[in-house]
């Protein structure tokens, strides 16, 4: 069955490091790729987005994400984090040839520390 | 409005009971999507509306669930006979047109089945 997988469940971090979620997907085909954030107590909000072109999509809030179709990933990056990057980030699949709707992974929880 | 709106933000439900959850998605977006997401895990698909039909069902669980768009804009997810199993956070998401554009969420309604 078609899925999506996140790496990790929990990540914790420092802030000022570096971030990389790691996000795979097992469509085959033409498929669009979202990133999702989820605030505590708020609702889901895209971070960034990529139908087609440049494999390396630039988001909000200095997030990026890079499409690798020969690996089925869609990672998430941001070279600096900050504590209010504190959030549970989501990875979904839309895909026109598996029905329209969106596939979410798990979600990745990432906590920054001060 | 500016947003996906979704009313009841909680509701508490005794089991057995019937329920009925309120989606009034961004105006001029014919596709709208109902989700549920339960702690620590991403969003589970449940049905597709574009225009007034569901053009994917797949997702809802049992016929206990149903979702209904009459005019296309609101929409209306109803339960009946309640569980327990059926806590959880139900979305409500909305898009210009579905594959290949951007979901918007709205903050979801809690349901909790005592």
């Amino acid at each position: 069955a078609q899925s999506v997988s996140q790496h990790n469940h929990h990540v914790i971090l420092s802030e000022a490091a570096s971030l990389e979620l790691g996000c795979n997907y097992s469509y085959g085909g033409t498929v669009n790729l979202f990133w999702y954030v989820q605030y505590p107590g708020q609702h889901l909000q895209l971070l960034l987005k990529y139908f087609s072109g440049d494999p390396l999509v630039k988001g909000i809030k200095g997030f990026e994400a890079e499409f690798i179709k020969s690996k089925f990933s869609f990672n998430l990056r941001k070279p600096s984090v900050q504590w209010s990057d504190t959030a549970e980030y989501f990875c979904a699949v839309n895909a026109r040839n598996y029905g329209q709707n969106f596939v979410f992974g798990p979600g990745t929880r990432l906590s920054v520390l001060p | 409005g500016a947003g996906v709106s979704q009313t009841p933000s909680n509701k508490v439900t005794e089991k057995g009971k019937y329920v009925e959850l309120r989606c009034d998605p961004i105006s001029g977006h014919t596709a709208l999507y109902w989700y549920r997401q339960s702690l620590g895990q991403g969003p589970e698909f449940l049905i597709y509306f574009q225009g007034t039909g569901a053009a994917d069902d797949s997702g809802l669980p049992n016929d206990r669930f149903f979702a209904v768009r009459p005019e296309g804009s609101v929409s209306t997810l109803k339960i009946q006979r309640t569980e327990r199993g059926d806590s959880a956070v139900y979305l409500c998401a909305s898009s210009l047109s579905g594959t290949g554009t951007e979901a918007f969420f709205g903050q979801g309604t809690r349901l909790t089945v005592v």
